[in-house]
């Protein structure tokens, strides 16, 4: 079925890094616009990055530009997000999503499948 | 960056009632407005997308409306699975940012 899933987070001291994977089942990966949202504690959701299927536009949110990267592996149906520099601020649940298809980019139908998200805890 | 602000931020209800929720932009966003329903410690799922398209294997009780900057998602008839968080989304700009919530209580 189609499936994401996400996997990597933890908990690491401020100012350090941590990677974040996707793994996508059941649908062409590499036809398809992903985003990574978070949510912080107790708060609402947060559109972080998303990147196009080929990896060509990507963009990020003033939050994390500069210290996050978000990339792609089509070929191993894997959606990835490199975080350095973490501050206790960037606590959250991650979730990858998939964009449901449009013509233009950046998509505009919503998301429609989510992963179950993985937990990043930044503190000393 | 376009702002989008929902309420009412919390809605006590019953099932069987008619609810509705509010997302209003900060800025004319067309029809790209999205709702999301999300459940404690789920992920969200897509209910409406473009403002009143129903996404796939979504009940009819869910409605979408409006465009420009004010917009409504109605739940026509409450079900005990329809009591979670509802989120509204622009997707106007690549910022897509979300409201800040409407909690649905019983």
């Amino acid at each position: 079925q189609v499936q994401l899933v996400e996997s990597g987070g933890g908990l690491v001291k401020p100012g350090g890094s941590l990677r974040l994977s996707c793994a996508a089942s059941g649908f062409t990966f590499s036809d398809s616009y992903m985003s990574w949202i978070r949510q912080a504690p107790g708060k609402g959701l947060e559109c972080i990055s998303h990147i196009s299927n080929a990896g060509s536009n990507i963009y990020y949110a003033d939050s994390v530009k500069g210290r996050f990267t978000i990339s792609r592996d089509n070929a191993n149906n894997s959606l990835y997000l490199q975080m350095n520099s973490l501050r206790a601020e960037d606590t959250a649940v991650y979730y990858c999503a998939r964009h449901n298809y449009d013509i233009l980019i950046p998509p505009r139908y919503g998301m429609d499948v989510w992963g179950q998200g993985t937990t990043v805890t930044v503190a000393s | 960056d376009i702002q989008m602000t929902q309420s009412p931020s919390s809605l006590s209800a019953s099932v069987g009632d008619r609810v509705t929720i509010t997302c209003r932009a900060s800025q004319t966003i067309s029809s790209y407005l999205n709702w999301y329903q999300q459940k404690p410690g789920k992920a969200p799922k897509l209910l409406i997308y473009a403002a009143s398209s129903l996404q796939s294997g979504v009940p009819s009780r869910f409605r979408g409306s409006g465009s420009g900057t004010d917009f409504s998602l109605t739940i026509s008839s409450l079900q005990p699975e329809d009591f979670a968080t509802y989120y509204c989304q622009q997707s106007f700009s690549k910022s897509y940012t979300f409201g800040q919530g409407t909690k649905l209580e019983i």
